[in-house]
């Protein structure tokens, strides 16, 4: 069955730089295939919503970030190692949150049909 | 803040019906499909629906989603103590900035 590992959590400093994985298992993030697989990550700040930070289409390596996060985050998958990366830069103390990656599949819309366990990052000087 | 509006809480005793709704506009609910998302507490968000109304293997049926017009509602029928979670909607809105959105989200207690 289709799994994602995240790596651990994570502390910062204001200004640094964060560097979050997602490994899958269970089927191939390179495959080409109607249904378009792609990854999400996806946050969740202490006691908040979700919110979706943006998605990386794994066959070709296409992203579409969300504008408030644009020019800070950037999303890349290693196709040997069949992992996904989400890469946050001059991290604020409200980028504290829990990361998720989600595996975004295409039916008539988009959806998240599997996620990662979350991922902790915690910034704080 | 989200384009997606959801109640902020809902409950009910259990065995009784809780109905969740999911209000966007024309960019993204009215003319994209919906999903459902089930988030119990300290874990990961689990699929629910999607396309609006088809449950993933293993979602029981007592969990069914609708949509109608700019708006989506999700129902849970038979309501177990075990549904006590957060429940989020989430869309395409294809607005200039094209982006995916998910809802406010609702608690849902069990009384």
């Amino acid at each position: 069955q289709v799994q994602l590992v995240q790596s651990g959590p994570e502390v910062k400093k204001p200004g640094a730089s964060v560097k979050v994985s997602c490994k899958a298992s269970g089927y191939t993030l390179s495959t080409y295939t109607f249904t378009s697989f792609g990854i999400s990550w996806v946050r969740q700040a202490p006691g908040q919503g979700l919110e979706w930070m943006g998605w990386i289409t794994t066959f070709n390596g296409n992203t579409n970030y969300a504008q408030r996060l644009q020019g800070r985050v950037t999303m890349t998958t290693d196709t040997s190692t069949n992992t996904a990366y989400m890469e946050l830069r001059s991290l604020r103390s409200d980028d504290t949150a829990v990361y998720y990656c989600a595996r975004r599949m295409l039916s008539g819309g988009y959806y998240h049909d599997s996620w990662g366990q979350g991922t902790l990052v915690t910034v704080s000087s | 803040q989200s384009v997606l509006t959801q109640p902020p809480s809902v409950s009910a005793a259990p065995g009784q019906k809780v109905t969740i709704s999911c209000s966007g506009s024309g960019s993204n609910i009215g003319n994209n499909y919906v999903s459902w998302y089930q988030q119990l507490p300290g874990t990961a968000p689990k699929l629910l629906i999607y396309d609006n109304n088809k449950r993933p293997s293993g979602i029981p049926d007592r969990f069914s989603g609708s949509k109608s017009g700019t708006s989506a509602t999700l129902d849970i029928t038979g309501l177990q103590t075990g549904d006590e979670a957060d429940y989020y909607c989430g869309t395409w809105d294809a607005s200039v900035t094209a982006f995916y959105v998910f809802g406010t989200g609702t608690k849902v207690t069990v009384l």
